[in-house]
């Protein structure tokens, strides 16, 4: 079974600097997909990021960028000029293509705290 | 406009009731999808449901029952065998294709407590 580790429980980050948040995953499959979530205090599960494990580019969504190592099988984010409102839990989930279903497999989250 | 709806937003249990969290959904999804987060934890797989009348265990299936007789309801009941429900249940449903790389959209989630 697949694994999800990330493993900074708390970080910090001065507004409008950039942080990195890690992500590593355990498989042996070849194909595959990975997500980052987010989880504002209200609580609501909101996409971040996917990257496809065929695609060698790594993903970007505007602020938001992956470091995509498929070999070290390490999937980080990063986050530019950090804002407010980017405080919140982080996920990295791992989508089997093999396995019945399309279930995620979830980390245990990254609590990002942003000071002004 | 298109999401999943949740009900109750909160929830409380007596000892030795059941309780059913709604999940509906207007997506078109076919998959659905049921989570458990606890402080400290990552979303936990409950069960699912790839299409109308069939649905799988995930990985904490015990002490709770789904049903899916509708494409865009998957109800689940917490039973009185679930000694430790006390979580926030979320409720998630994605495009059924299992080579589609669309994301699971979620629902805003039930907390449920023990009185």
């Amino acid at each position: 079974a697949q694994t999800v580790t990330q493993s900074q429980p708390e970080m910090s980050v001065q507004e409008a600097e950039t942080v990195t948040l890690s992500c590593t995953y355990d498989t042996s499959e070849s194909d595959y997909y990975l997500f980052w979530y987010k989880q504002p205090p209200s609580r609501q599960m909101i996409l971040v990021i996917r990257q496809e494990a065929y695609k060698q580019q790594n993903a970007t969504e505007n602020r938001f960028s992956v470091n995509f190592q498929k070999a070290a099988k390490s999937f980080s984010l990063k986050i530019s000029d950090s804002q407010l409102g980017d405080a919140a839990m982080y996920f990295c989930a791992y989508r089997s293509l093999t396995e019945y279903g399309n279930k995620l497999v979830f980390g245990a989250g990254t609590i990002l705290r942003v000071k002004s | 406009d298109g999401g999943i709806t949740q009900s109750p937003k909160y929830l409380f249990r007596k000892e030795g009731q059941n309780v059913t969290l709604s999940c509906e959904q207007n997506l078109n999804h076919d998959a659905m999808y049921w989570y458990r987060q606890d402080p400290g934890q990552g979303l936990r797989l409950i069960y699912y449901s790839q299409i109308v009348n069939d649905f799988q265990k995930g990985d904490i299936a015990e002490g709770y029952s789904v049903s899916r007789e509708k494409k865009e309801s998957f109800p689940l009941t917490v039973t009185s065998a679930q000694k430790n429900p006390t979580a926030f249940y979320l409720c998630a449903s994605s495009i059924e294709t299992a080579y589609s790389n669309q994301p699971q959209h979620f629902g805003d989630g039930t907390r449920l407590s023990i009185l």
